[in-house]
């Protein structure tokens, strides 16, 4: 079955850039659907960061824009999130997330278990 | 952007209780809206997608009704499993934004 999996720093400087990737398994990034990245800081709801779509059109949160970078590597079957000028507000447990093109229904339907960061000197 | 609002903020139920939650969009987003469970510690479950048809394998116990800008989520016989935070989503643009969250705790 398809599964998702994040990884990168658990902690992260401010001002810095936090990195995560997203390694997609049971299905090939480039046949399609939306790849995503949606955070929760802790004790709070999900706020979405930003999608890339199979053929590389990326949109983003226009809170986050400006800092956000959301890339794929179809030959490693996996996305990435960029994050820069991270600031203690930035600490969440971030998700990476499959969504569905509405023409088959649409919905973030398969998960990642989620990683935290803590931005923190 | 388009702003999702729910209501309630917090529900208190009890098991076997019909639950309703309500979510709102500052505009029309037609029936691209999703409904999400989430227990503390996991990551959300897709339950609901276009406003109305059922995830496969979520339980019949939950349904979605709604268009254009007001939406409800519906359990009929809540059960244990069901003590959680529900989210709605709109992907009506492609801009996408979760509502605030509705917890449903234990009466």
């Amino acid at each position: 079955q398809v599964q998702l999996q994040e990884s990168g720093p658990g902690l992260v400087k401010p001002s810095e850039t936090l990195s995560l990737t997203c390694a997609v398994s049971g299905y090939s990034i480039s046949s399609g659907y939306y790849w995503g990245w949606i955070r929760q800081p802790p004790g709070k709801g999900l706020e979405w960061i930003g999608n890339i779509y199979h053929s590389g059109s990326t949109y983003y949160n226009p809170s986050l824009k400006s800092r956000v970078t959301i890339s794929v590597d179809t030959s490693k079957n996996q996305f990435s999130l960029k994050l820069s000028s991270v600031t203690a507000a930035d600490t969440a447990v971030y998700y990476c997330a499959r969504h569905r093109p509405r023409a088959t229904g649409g919905g973030f339907d398969i998960w990642g278990q989620g990683t935290m960061v803590t931005v923190s000197s | 952007d388009i702003q999702m609002t729910q209501s309630p903020s917090t529900l208190s139920a009890s098991v076997g209780d019909r639950v309703t939650i309500t979510c709102r969009a500052s505009q029309s987003i037609s029936s691209w809206l999703a409904w999400y469970r989430q227990k503390p510690g996991k990551a959300p479950k897709l339950l609901i997608y276009k406003a109305s048809s059922l995830e496969s394998g979520v339980p019949s116990r939950f349904s979605g009704s709604g268009s254009g800008t007001e939406f409800t989520l519906t359990i009929s016989s809540l059960q244990p499993d069901d003590f959680a935070t529900y989210y709605c989503q709109q992907y009506n643009s492609y801009l996408w934004t979760f509502g605030q969250g509705t917890k449903v705790e234990i009466k």
